[in-house]
């Protein structure tokens, strides 16, 4: 299994440019979600799916948009880039939601490095 | 804001020595999860308490749950460079809310 794949792992943007960074798992993952990591704030979810068709927003979602058409893909858009997007990007998925109370550890992908310049 | 805090953001160890990384969050937690993150790498899971007072062991890292399950502390016991990197809780809120993360340096 690949587990949690991202694409791109890099990628150096002008402000104003829209992009897609694609996130895909092949466990069979019910629950998906995006995180921003910055130093010295941690992870910082952007946005989730408990399931396809369904997702809703995190602690930082202004800037960002997610669909889930499938189990398996989990894209995140941003719209119109700024500066302050430069971050880590993760994905990570967990079988059901990590929050539901029972033992679901979230599998992380290897992060998309993203520049805004 | 953030709801879950860690401390400290950084320890500077000689190999051997112990460590101990704690998490404080201002609302009571159902559970809370353990990540370890390698540098350059991504977070990979360690652990999950749920049960007041709850104390779990792997190996040389001792992770406990507060009594009111709002704090959580990881304890490594005689460090080794491989416990080099940054260690993240992550408190269920309703949402999983990451702390800061502690960032580990061990110097042999």
């Amino acid at each position: 299994n690949a587990g949690v794949t991202q694409t791109p792992k890099f990628q150096v943007l002008k402000t104003g440019q829209s992009m897609t960074l694609q996130c895909a798992q092949d466990m069979n993952h019910e629950y998906m979600s995006w995180y921003r990591q910055d130093p010295g704030m941690g992870l910082r979810l952007i946005h989730y799916s408990v399931g396809a068709g369904i997702t809703d927003q995190g602690e930082v979602p202004n800037g960002y948009n997610v669909s889930r058409s499938t189990t398996e893909d989990f894209p995140l858009r941003l719209l119109s880039a700024a500066p302050s997007q430069t971050s880590v990007y993760f994905c990570a998925s967990s079988y059901s939601n990590p929050t539901g109370g029972s033992n679901q550890p979230q599998h992380f992908g290897d992060g998309t490095r993203l520049s805004i310049l | 804001g953030q709801q879950v805090m860690q401390i400290p953001q950084y320890q500077h160890v000689q190999e051997g020595e112990d460590f101990t990384t704690y998490c404080n969050s201002s609302t009571t937690l159902s559970n809370i999860q353990w990540y370890k993150q390698r540098p350059g790498g991504h977070p990979v899971f360690l652990i999950q308490l749920v049960k007041s007072g709850e104390v779990k062991k792997q190996k040389r890292l001792t992770f406990q749950f507060g009594e009111a399950k709002k704090n959580s502390s990881l304890h490594i016991t005689a460090t080794q460079t491989t416990d080099v990197g940054t260690y993240f809780c992550a408190g269920n809120t309703g949402k999983l809310i990451f702390g800061q993360g502690t960032t580990l340096q061990v110097k042999p």
